[in-house]
């Protein structure tokens, strides 16, 4: 079956810093990848999504890029701000098995501090 | 309305209750899906309706739970005779067609004492 695995958080940054969150996949098919944020009190958003091999989703300075060949879709920033601070979500969709479902990892925590 | 909406918000009951949980989808969103959140884990699928049809119920724990959408509209999650392990955000999401991008409403967080 479907599976997503986060790096385990939490993380905790300074302004300004890099972020890399890991993500990898196990799916059947050719699933899209996506990244959901949740700031605190709120829902999930959608932050990012890639549909095919090779493409980069990109959204509010962050990116990741769909790769196939290692079943990664990574989450970067250049430079995090205060306003980053939330959990985010990590998800596929695999459209030829089961084109409702979404499959999340377990969310990792980021706070950044000024 | 402008986005996906859920009532309650909280909800607290005690166990061997029935609860009722309500999604509003945004209007003219073909998909709606259910999905149950414990805490400290992301959201897991539980089922979905593409109109009043319920595609696929594979996530739902239990015949205790069960869920319609009669007007392909609105949505209903039930829980029959509640248990303390069935506290959890439930999370409701809707789509314009199976393929699109899902939509999250804020949830309901459901509290069995």
């Amino acid at each position: 079956g479907n599976s997503v695995t986060q790096m385990e958080g939490p993380v905790t940054l300074s302004e300004e810093a890099f972020l890399t969150i890991n993500c990898t996949y196990t799916a059947t098919g050719y699933p899209s990848l996506f990244w959901y944020v949740q700031y605190p009190g709120e829902g999930l958003q959608l932050l990012l999504k890639a549909t095919k091999a090779d493409d980069k989703g990109s959204n509010k300075g962050f990116e990741a890029t769909y790769r196939k060949e290692t079943t990664s879709f990574h989450l970067e920033k250049g430079s995090v701000q205060v306003s980053d601070s939330a959990v985010y979500f990590c998800a596929l969709r695999s459209y030829n098995t089961n084109a409702g479902k979404s499959t999340f990892g377990d969310g990792t925590t980021l706070t950044v501090k000024p | 309305g402008a986005g996906v909406s859920q009532s309650p918000r909280y909800k607290v009951t005690k166990r061997g209750q029935d609860v009722a949980l309500r999604c509003d989808p945004i209007s003219g969103h073909v998909s709606l899906y259910w999905y149950r959140q414990a805490l400290g884990q992301g959201p897991e699928f539980l089922t979905y309706f593409n109109y009043e049809a319920q595609q696929d119920k594979s996530g739902l724990p239990n015949d205790r739970f069960s869920a319609e959408r009669p007007e392909g509209s609105i949505s209903t999650l039930t829980i029959q005779r509640t248990e303390q392990r069935d506290s959890a955000m439930y999370r409701c999401a809707s789509s314009l067609t199976g393929v699109e991008t899902q939509y999250f409403g804020p949830g309901t967080r459901l509290l069995v004492l």
